[in-house]
């Protein structure tokens, strides 16, 4: 099983659509967890930590289940400017910073 | 004011030779990352100093060396160009030591080796 495992997608979605999806992890100690978004041809930026309790940022809900070691980030009436890869970060068995592949979202108008 | 900032932005060089790419961060964070992003996107990082000191050191050939001569500066040399070694590098920094806090990376090197 991959570390930090995404589907890369694309995931074509139409404007005000709501739009989730999974990331999986393996490592079962894994403590700290990321969404970040990364623009085409920009560097990544950071969209929320996530906490065990799962936290809400405006449209962006983004949750951890940690019994089936998963984090997911779920996104309500999307944007167009919403369209971007969303990339999961964890930690591997070694405690180190791992990224996903990312998952590319499409914001059809 | 940029939080970190890497040059060059784009670096075209040929194979064999011997080339840097400089970053610097402003944000008085204690731990630096490399990231290279190879051409499916994926984020793999390479190293990582917290306070001038090595503390991640993936499996990276010996031709890539970092240097740090502050905690503000995370430099990035590579001997000995290849092909394969096209690709954007990243730098980053964030104030925890693994990344348990933010990271801010900077815009990116897209090196392309010919």
């Amino acid at each position: 099983r991959k570390e930090v495992e995404q589907d890369p997608g694309p995931f074509n979605v139409p404007e005000g659509a709501t739009v989730a999806f999974n990331c999986t992890y393996s490592n079962s100690a894994s403590q700290s967890f990321f969404w970040y978004r990364q623009d085409c041809r920009k560097e990544p930026k950071l969209l929320m930590s996530v906490y065990s309790s799962g936290n809400e940022d405006g449209r962006f809900t983004a949750q951890l289940n940690r019994a089936s070691q998963y984090i997911s980030l779920l996104i309500r009436d999307s944007k167009l400017s919403d369209s971007a890869t969303y990339l999961c970060v964890g930690l591997n068995r070694d405690d180190k910073i791992i990224f996903g592949k990312g998952t590319r979202l499409h914001i059809l108008p | 004011d940029t939080a970190v900032s890497q040059t060059p932005k784009y670096l075209v060089t040929q194979m064999g030779n011997d080339k840097s790419i400089k970053c610097e961060q402003n944000l008085g964070h204690d731990t630096m990352y490399w990231y290279k992003q190879d051409s499916k996107k994926f984020l793999k990082i390479m190293f990582s100093y917290n306070n001038k000191e090595l503390i991640i050191n993936e499996t990276v050939p010996n031709r890539f060396s970092p240097k740090s001569p502050d905690k503000a500066h995370l430099n990035l040399h590579i001997n000995s160009l290849e092909l394969g070694d096209s690709a954007v590098y990243f730098c980053a920094s964030s104030q925890g030591r693994y990344l348990e806090t933010e990271a801010f990376f900077g815009q990116g090197t897209r090196l392309t080796v010919v």
